[in-house]
């Protein structure tokens, strides 16, 4: 079975841009969520989805937002991008209920220059 | 406001030897206590995870020790190896609604270097 997938792997912007980050979750997982993760640090929690709902949000701007759609796949979007926006964006899915394990793809690359 | 603590920020092992990381939490709703593994350029990986009904968890090499008395709990990997070497991340998160855990918190990270 195919894992968490993300794409693109690596993207590289500038100051000012807009950017959008793909995800398809493990098939039969409904639920996805969304990490930054800056160099040299753990990850951030940055949003939830379950069933195109959004179930939490962390402490980010409103420049970022996300989506669900009806497949479950699931999209970030991050406006007006800054510096300090440069990170590994990650994509973990999971099947609520019981032991949730959160399963994570192997990130987005993004660099803002 | 660092909810979850992790050290060493970096370990360095000899083959064989056992290998132990440390962290502790302030939010004592958490009730969820996972251990990730992340190599370069992938996604962190679930090794091992732990609920405070238990003090100690044990899968192969991996064990985690759980003292929810003073908010900490341990990774021990027994007879490390070099394939080991990676950064391990501890995390916490408390039932959301519906049932399930989300909004992991994760700790800064420690990287192991498991010296041949």
């Amino acid at each position: 079975d195919a894992g968490v997938t993300q794409s693109p792997t690596h993207l590289i912007k500038t100051r000012g841009q807009h950017v959008t980050l793909r995800c398809s979750p493990i098939s039969g997982h409904k639920s996805v969520s969304w990490y930054q993760q800056v160099l040299g640090q753990g990850p951030q929690f940055i949003f939830q989805y379950y069933e195109k709902e959004e179930r939490g949000r962390g402490n980010f701007p409103d420049r970022f937002s996300a989506r669900q759609f009806p497949n479950y796949s699931s999209e970030l979007n991050v406006n007006a991008l800054l510096l300090g926006d440069s990170a590994l964006y990650l994509c973990a899915s999971s099947s609520p209920g019981g032991e949730e394990t959160q399963y994570f793809g192997p990130g987005t690359r993004l660099l803002v220059l | 406001q660092q909810q979850v603590k992790q050290s060493p920020q970096s370990l360095i092992v000899q083959k064989g030897g056992i290998s132990i990381i440390n962290c502790a939490y302030e939010n004592t709703a958490f009730d969820y206590f996972p251990w990730y593994q992340q190599f370069p350029g992938k996604g962190p990986a679930l090794l091992i995870a732990i609920r405070p009904d238990v003090s100690e968890k044990k899968e192969g090499r991996f064990t985690i020790s759980f003292n929810k008395s003073a908010k900490q709990f341990s990774l021990h990997i027994m007879d490390s190896q070099p394939g080991d070497s990676a950064t391990y991340f501890c995390a916490a998160s408390k039932e959301g609604s519906g049932g399930s855990n989300y909004k992991l918190t994760f700790g800064k990270g420690t990287l192991l270097t498991v010296n041949p």
